[in-house]
């Protein structure tokens, strides 16, 4: 059965502080991964990522895939608290479908 | 990316009655979804609207509860009928262009409530 497994489920840190959100996958006909934050309503994308070893960068943000041990990390450096959001990990396979994780609830505190 | 319009933003509805949703893309998309996203848990999928045909529908949906329309490559709808309390939910348009480009991009969603 595909299945898109985030850990952990939440976290709360301190501002300033250095995060690792974690997206482990089990996909058939892999086709990109991507990273969504969830502050209200709508997911934003972030960033998709299709090749090993990549490092995609926004800002603060980080994202890196592995596909050969079948996931990514998201970082968040010197965090703040607009920070504070779901992160869904979500994999799209070749046949257009995508699968969803259950989601990081990341919270910053001042 | 798409611009994707999804209206109404939130809307508080009485048990027993219907509600359509709607989704509009700024361009041709091939792939048009619909999810739900009850309180505190993860995007659950309802269905692929497909342009000119009936819906494909996850386990667990069905037809006469959330019919959808896909008339065209840019527009779509979701009905939630003959709603209860726990359909009470956020639900999300989302758009994908299929084999050409990767990626899915989502519209505002729509937080329902039903009283």
């Amino acid at each position: 059965e595909d299945k898109v497994v985030q850990s952990p489920l939440s976290l709360v840190v301190h501002e300033g502080d250095t995060v690792t959100l974690n997206c482990s996958y089990e996909v058939t006909n892999f086709r990109s991964l991507l990273w969504y934050k969830q502050e209200k309503k709508a997911p934003t994308f972030l960033f998709m990522l299709t090749s090993s070893g990549i490092e995609k960068k926004s800002g603060r943000l980080s994202s890196i895939l592995d596909k050969k041990e079948l996931f990514s990390i998201l970082n968040i450096t010197a965090t703040q608290t607009g920070d504070s959001a779901i992160y869904l990990c979500a994999v799209e396979n070749t046949g257009n479908q995508f699968y969803f994780g259950t989601g990081t609830s990341l919270t910053v505190i001042p | 990316s798409a611009v994707i319009s999804q209206k109404p933003s939130r809307d508080i509805c009485q048990r027993g009655t219907s509600l359509t949703i709607q989704c509009q893309v700024d361009s041709q998309v091939t792939m048009m979804f619909w999810y739900r996203q009850q309180p505190g848990q993860s995007l659950t999928l309802i269905a692929t609207a497909n342009q000119g045909s009936e819906a494909t529908y996850e386990s667990g949906f069905v037809i006469d509860k959330f019919p959808i329309s896909r008339p065209n490559l840019t527009f779509s709808t979701l009905t939630v009928s003959n709603m209860s309390p726990e359909d009470s939910s956020i639900y999300l348009c989302s758009v994908a262009y299929g084999q050409e480009v990767s990626g899915a991009f989502f519209g505002q969603g729509t937080r329902l409530t039903v009283v």
